[in-house]
């Protein structure tokens, strides 16, 4: 079994459109659970960053945790154009993980006009 | 502030050659993490660097190694490449004194292997 599973997508919505993006994962051990944003021949950048079971809002982004379950998910809302991109799910161990980042495999996310 | 900056942005190189990638952190960042990112595996830990130590490591062959200047400045070598290295290579650094890794990613550089 993996230790991250990500939708593998890709997913295409029109303009507005509410978008649901999930993650789950196996390794209880996890304290950090973030999203990162990666636009095409860019880096990616961080989104949202939580550590706790439950909700974190900003903006039109929506980052849920669910450490019960092990998943994660990020909606969007009112998606636009800007926001198609690979959206990664990632995990971190925290104190002596020293960057050992566990990424989910990405998806691809295409928000068309 | 500047963000992380790597260079080359592409590279071509033909198997068995080596090659040296160059990444300089964000001003005040003295962690910096290297990942290969391929379509098939997706974002991949390489090492990771503070203050010129090597903290830890992923699960590579001993032909990736990397080293930190002490102005935190990191270079990734791949020695005697394969096909199977072509990938892009990212570089992060992140801020100190925190127990989680908020990384700051450069635009990574693109390494194709012929």
């Amino acid at each position: 079994q993996k230790e991250v599973e990500q939708d593998p997508g890709p997913l295409s919505v029109p303009e507005g459109a509410i978008v649901s993006l999930n993650c789950t994962y196996s390794n209880s051990a996890f304290q950090y659970f973030m999203w990162y944003r990666q636009y095409s021949r860019k880096g990616p950048e961080l989104l949202m960053y939580t550590y706790s079971s439950g909700n974190k809002e900003d903006g039109r982004f929506t980052a849920q945790v669910d450490k019960s379950s092990k998943y994660i998910s990020l909606f969007i809302r009112d998606s636009q154009p800007s926001d198609s991109a690979t959206y990664l799910c990632e995990f971190d161990l925290g104190g002596t993980s020293y960057g050992k980042l566990t990424f989910g495999q990405g998806t691809i996310l295409t928000v068309h006009p | 502030k500047a963000g992380v900056t790597q260079t080359p942005r592409y590279l071509i190189k033909t198997r068995g050659q080596q090659v040296t990638l160059s990444c300089s952190p964000i001003s005040g960042h003295r962690s910096v993490s290297w990942y290969q990112q391929t379509p098939g595996q997706g974002l991949q830990f390489l090492f990771e660097y503070f203050s010129e130590t090597q903290r830890n490591k992923g699960n590579f062959p001993g032909r990736f190694s990397g080293r930190q200047f002490s102005n935190s400045r990191s270079e990734m070598n791949v020695s005697t490449l394969e096909l199977g290295d072509s990938a892009l290579y990212l570089c992060a650094s992140s801020p100190p004194g925190r127990d989680d890794t908020e990384a700051f990613f450069g635009q990574g550089t693109r390494l194709t292997v012929v």
